[in-house]
């Protein structure tokens, strides 16, 4: 797991409020991954963005969420308006190549909690 | 709709003994699997993979089989250790998409 960092690990929000998470890939990753892990489920996949674009964002809400991965900077995963059904751990991952592969990494995640 | 499944949320193995993860999918267009470890309060990390074009690769401890007429591969690990108690993730990606799928986890618990 070193190299990708997501901050912060812990985040708590009261409902209606906005949530960032950042994720900074490994050196030299220009694709990074955003899978969100429910309670006693899987990771599911959210989004993908190569540098300043969205590749794919099938897995993403339609409303309240975005993501975003500027040519400087970390990707940023924004929650506006979070309800208590965001509430999970959200991984986010990079890697040289298109998809997930033996050259991926995951950060440690970040924990969001709605209240 | 889930196209990765892992059917046993949880397995139990005694020290020494095999541990056999399992995993079916239902997309034929799959062709690279893998399987990551994941433990609490951390991201998951890369195990091992295999390519459709083989029904088995082998590192170490932990050996992979793939069977494409079932649908169904497996991960292996030969003497199971304390150390290896973690949720195991399977994953599938298709050449071509963005997206790995990632199965639901199976819990494996190794008992010393």
């Amino acid at each position: 797991n070193a190299g990708v960092m997501q901050n912060p690990r812990h985040l708590v929000r009261r409902r209606g409020q906005e949530a960032r998470l950042r994720c900074s890939p490994m050196k030299g990753h220009s694709h990074v991954y955003w899978y969100r892990q429910l309670p006693e489920e899987g990771l599911k996949f959210m989004v993908y963005l190569q540098k300043e674009n969205i590749i794919d964002e099938s897995g993403m809400p339609k409303e309240r969420f975005s993501a975003e991965f500027p040519k400087e900077g970390p990707s940023i995963l924004r929650i506006q308006q979070v309800v208590r059904g965001d509430s999970a751990a959200y991984f986010c991952a990079s890697s040289q190549a298109t998809e997930l592969n033996t050259e991926a990494f995951f950060g440690q995640g970040t924990r969001l909690t709605v209240v | 709709d889930q196209q990765v499944k892992q059917n046993s949320p949880s397995l139990s193995v005694q020290e020494g003994r095999i541990s056999i993860l399992n995993c079916d999918y239902t997309n034929s267009m799959f062709d690279y699997f893998l399987w990551y470890k994941k433990y609490p309060a951390e991201g998951p990390t890369f195990l091992i993979s295999i390519s459709s074009i083989k029904d088995k690769n082998e590192d170490g401890r932990f050996t992979v089989f793939l069977n494409k007429s079932a649908k169904h591969l497996s991960l292996h690990i030969v003497p199971s250790q304390p150390g290896d108690s973690a949720v195991y993730f399977c994953a599938a990606w298709e050449t071509g998409g963005f997206k790995t799928i990632f199965g639901a986890g199976t819990r494996l618990f190794v008992k010393a």
